[in-house]
């Protein structure tokens, strides 16, 4: 079983539709990332969080360390909003600092 | 603003030809990262370095190695390039202070290995 799980693996909606990508994490976590990948691979990071909530234009992300759950929304969506979103989240043990592991991204295709 | 450069976005070589893939960042990130990113598999960790001339294996390490002789720059090597190690080469760095810090990553090389 992958450590960390995402939900849908592809989504198609139409523009202006409320959008909501989820992730589940089976470990022990300090930060829970969101980034994002346009085609042609650069990845950009959206979120970084601990606990709680952030929003940052039409984007909102939650996390219930509890539930070890993470959610993604896009609200009023919008096709340049397609793409691929990815949650990696940072293990909470005394390894090496950093190392994130990734979910196999949810492919987000908004059509006009 | 962070900025992670890598020295190329597409790369053809032959099998058997060794490779050389360059990143660079400007923010003085104590932290440097390689990963292969593979349809269906997500993102793999291949190195890591936490340091200068400092590296520890990843997820994935077999048929690479690293360099890191300044601060700035962290190269992947594949000293003999295989078919199966055509893939996305991403490159990531982040500060080391605190539990954990933000990584940031370049724009990708899109490796074919013929």
């Amino acid at each position: 079983k992958n450590e960390v799980e995402q939900s849908p693996q592809n989504l198609t909606a139409q523009e202006g539709e409320f959008i909501t990508i989820n992730c589940s994490y089976s470990v022990g976590i300090s930060a829970l990332h969101w980034l994002q990948q346009h085609p042609g691979g650069g990845i950009v990071s959206l979120f970084m969080l601990s606990s709680g909530k952030k929003k940052h234009g039409r984007l909102i992300a939650t996390i219930n360390i509890q539930e070890k759950h993470s959610s993604l929304h896009i609200t009023a969506s919008h096709p340049r909003d397609s793409a691929v979103y990815i949650c990696a989240v940072a293990r909470n043990y005394g390894g090496s600092q950093g190392n994130l592991i990734f979910g196999k991204g949810t492919k987000l295709s908004v059509k006009p | 603003d962070v900025k992670v450069t890598q020295s190329s976005r597409y790369l053809v070589k032959r099998t058997g030809e060794k490779v050389f893939l360059e990143c660079v960042q400007d923010m003085d990130h104590e932290n440097m990262f390689w990963y292969r990113q593979d349809p269906g598999l997500g993102l793999r960790l291949i190195y890591f370095s936490y340091d200068v001339k400092m590296k520890e294996k990843g997820d994935i390490p077999e048929g690479y190695s690293v360099s890191r002789e300044k601060k700035e720059r962290f190269s992947l090597i594949l000293e003999s390039a295989s078919t199966n190690q055509t893939s996305m080469y991403l490159c990531a760095s982040s500060f080391s202070r605190g539990e954990y810090n933000e990584q940031f990553f370049g724009p990708g090389t899109r490796l074919t290995v013929l």
